[in-house]
């Protein structure tokens, strides 16, 4: 077990470029979850996938981003036309089983700044 | 809404003093509430977490986390703080069943300093 595992770990963009982000779950993880997290703030929920379903997104997720898990194993994050308020982490985790009991194991996290 | 507090921003322990960290949650039914630690430059990690049960429960590294359903509180303890103790602890709950089952709700954080 290697844990969750994000690339990159670190991004500099401009604004107004596309970014994609890739998560990997621990293997056998079914569970997958996106979160972003701002300078003194907790996570917060963007999305989450239950093998390559998307069961629910945030409305803190605009058009702008779109996530995917095309053969529930690793998931993508993608931004379009980057802004600056887009600047976060963006952190990844998964969890095993369809109930809420589980807890979920975060990855390092993806720190995006937008210049 | 639903939401986590942790009033505290910050709490500062002498080692060797037992540590509280405080949690509230205003979230309707019985959720599940999860403790995580995170360290610098390092992934949130879990500490403990409550489902149903005995009120007290216990987890990672010597810390407990006691559930309180009048007051719904879930705090964090410890009954003797370490140095390396000193991070950022995040409350967070989690909904029993529903389209909402998934996805975590935290709180904003305590960074726990202790001192020598």
């Amino acid at each position: 077990d290697t844990g969750v595992s994000q690339d990159p770990r670190h991004k500099i963009t401009k604004r107004g470029q596309n970014v994609t982000f890739r998560c990997d779950p621990i293997s056998e993880h079914n569970r997958l979850y996106w979160y972003r997290q701002t300078l003194g703030q907790g996570p917060e929920f963007l999305t989450y996938f239950q093998n390559e379903a998307q069961l629910e997104k945030s409305r803190l997720l605009s058009d702008r981003f779109s996530a995917e898990r095309p053969k529930g194993s690793f998931s993508t994050l993608e931004i379009q036309r980057t802004e600056q308020g887009d600047s976060a982490m963006y952190l990844c985790a998964s969890s095993q089983g369809s109930g809420g009991a589980a807890e979920q194991y975060f990855g390092p996290g993806t720190r995006l700044t937008v210049t | 809404a639903q939401s986590v507090a942790q009033p505290e921003d910050q709490v500062n322990v002498a080692e060797g003093n037992p540590l509280t960290v405080k949690c509230t949650y205003s979230v309707s039914g019985n959720p599940y509430l999860f403790w995580y630690v995170q360290y610098p430059n390092r992934g949130l990690q879990f500490l403990l977490k409550y489902i149903t049960g005995d009120n007290l429960v216990k987890g990672s590294y010597g810390f407990e986390a006691e559930f309180n359903k009048s007051q719904t509180s879930f705090h964090l303890k410890k009954p003797s703080a370490l140095v390396s103790d000193s991070a950022l602890y995040f409350c967070a709950v989690r909904f029993k069943r529903g389209n909402q089952g998934g996805k975590l709700i935290f709180g904003q954080g305590t960074e726990l300093s202790v001192k020598p």
